[in-house]
């Protein structure tokens, strides 16, 4: 299992700035990757985040838009830059220890005003 | 390719009365189901997970999902809902390929239970 913390849990942000959002793991996982919900809305799957080299986007979702930096096993950033009101969503990460059941942040809550 | 499909983004239930939310998939490999639900403001939280052993899978508040790959389908059920039960379900989908770990999400269905 895997239990993981995100901060911050909430923000609101106004347009045109930059929010970094952390995810720590309590044990070292090889998988790891970042979602969006929007309002009312299922997951997507924005990135997988990669130890040691550059995330792998999905698409629609580009690195200047949504920077993440994976400098050990435990831990993760994503940055939403330049935010707009429609970046208003869930961020979630999400980890997976061994090869099936993934587990999920609390999420941060981002309104862009 | 993967792919998820719950069929009614909605079900209102009495209390008391049976809950089914119903789920199809599609997979090129053996893949992993999970149902996860969301209530108002709240993280994620796994219910159940179908994983190649049993086909009935029987998870956490006395909800359960039957694999049936005859249908492609992995259906929850609960014999009675309760109030606590109001939340967005989500069934997922997710395989270790070639391609490495995916998983989709499907669309979610809110269920609404009655007084």
């Amino acid at each position: 299992s895997a239990v993981i913390s995100q901060k911050p849990s909430r923000d609101i942000c106004q347009r045109g700035t930059s929010l970094t959002i952390q995810c720590q793991v309590d044990s070292q996982v090889t998988m790891m990757f970042w979602y969006r919900q929007q309002p009312g809305q299922s997951l997507t799957l924005i990135a997988t985040a990669n130890q040691g080299s550059e995330a792998t986007y999905e698409s629609g979702f580009v690195i200047d838009k949504f920077p993440i930096s994976r400098p050990n096993l435990t831990f993760s950033t994503l940055t939403v830059s330049n935010m707009s009101p429609e970046d208003s969503s869930i961020y979630l990460c999400s980890v997976v220890p061994g090869s099936d059941e993934q587990y999920f942040g609390p999420g941060t809550r981002l309104t862009v005003t | 390719a993967q792919s998820v499909t719950q069929l009614d983004s909605h079900v209102s239930v009495s209390e008391g009365t049976p809950v089914l939310l119903r789920c199809n998939y599609s997979s090129s490999y053996s893949p992993s189901l999970f149902w996860y639900v969301q209530h108002p403001n709240k993280g994620l939280q796994l219910l159940l997970k179908y994983t190649s052993a049993a086909t009935l899978v029987k998870g956490i508040n006395g909800f359960e999902a039957e694999f049936k790959k005859s249908e492609t389908s992995f259906h929850l059920t609960k014999p009675s809902a309760h109030m606590s039960d109001a939340a967005e379900y989500f069934c997922v989908v997710s395989d270790l390929g070639t391609g490495g770990f995916k998983t989709i999400f499907g669309a979610g269905t809110r269920l609404f239970v009655k007084a």
